[in-house]
């Protein structure tokens, strides 16, 4: 039984579309990340969700929004693609306090041509 | 600025020895130090958390040390296994602000039979 799950796993679309990655987490926590990994495995926070409260949201293009529905899922949607997008995508999960573990999805690889 | 420094950038060990990576940091105060090991085209996944009192951490064959007052930690790693083959990557989340994690680049190791 998957903690935390991403899909789709594999994401290939064109410049200019709009996508969406969801995200959901059964372990009960009360945050949630999203992280994007370049081409040179370098991961970066983009945004953190707390009790659908936003309370990290590092500088991201405002072409990428999170949307958190409840506390199991905050998904990520992106606007306008771009070739600068491609990257992989990864959800994680934690409790509130920050010095717990945090729980990542397997990822989800975009591409954009 | 908040940097996270690993070295070394890659490390290539036979099965069964003993290995050290390293990680520096400038993050001051921080909250806490994690390691985690990255499988390829996996997500990241917890080895160690460290809060700043804390210098020594274990899980099985991983063990992080951590000296504030140098600012720096160590992932030492006994009797390698061919699974150990992976991304080590450590994360520094500064206290206070907006507790924004730092990644380093990762060590990439390689355990060869």
């Amino acid at each position: 039984d998957t903690a935390v799950s991403q899909t789709p796993k594999y994401l290939v679309t064109q410049m200019g579309n709009d996508k969406s990655i969801k995200c959901e987490q059964n372990l009960g926590h009360d945050t949630m990340y999203w992280y994007k990994q370049d081409s040179k495995k370098f991961l970066k926070i983009m945004f953190s969700y707390n009790n659908k409260e936003l309370i990290i949201n590092e500088t991201v293009p405002n072409r990428f929004s999170p949307k958190s529905p409840d506390k199991a899922h905050l998904n990520l949607h992106i606007n306008s693609l771009e070739l600068g997008d491609s990257a992989v995508y990864f959800c994680a999960s934690s409790g509130r306090d920050r010095n717990t573990e945090a729980f990542f999805g397997q990822g989800t690889r975009l591409t954009v041509v | 600025k908040n940097q996270v420094e690993q070295s070394p950038q890659s490390l290539i060990i036979l099965e069964g020895k003993n290995c050290t990576l390293q990680c520096n940091y400038t993050v001051s105060p921080f909250s806490n130090l994690r390691w985690y090991k990255q499988d390829t085209g996996r997500g990241p996944v917890s080895l160690t958390i460290m809060t700043f009192s804390e210098n020594t951490k274990s899980n099985g064959r991983y063990t992080a040390t951590l000296d504030a007052d140098t600012k720096q930690s160590s992932l030492h790693i006994t009797a390698s296994q061919l699974s150990d083959s992976a991304s080590y990557i450590c994360v520094v989340t500064p206290s206070g602000g907006s507790y924004i994690p730092t990644f380093g680049r990762g060590t990439s190791l390689i355990v060869h039979p």
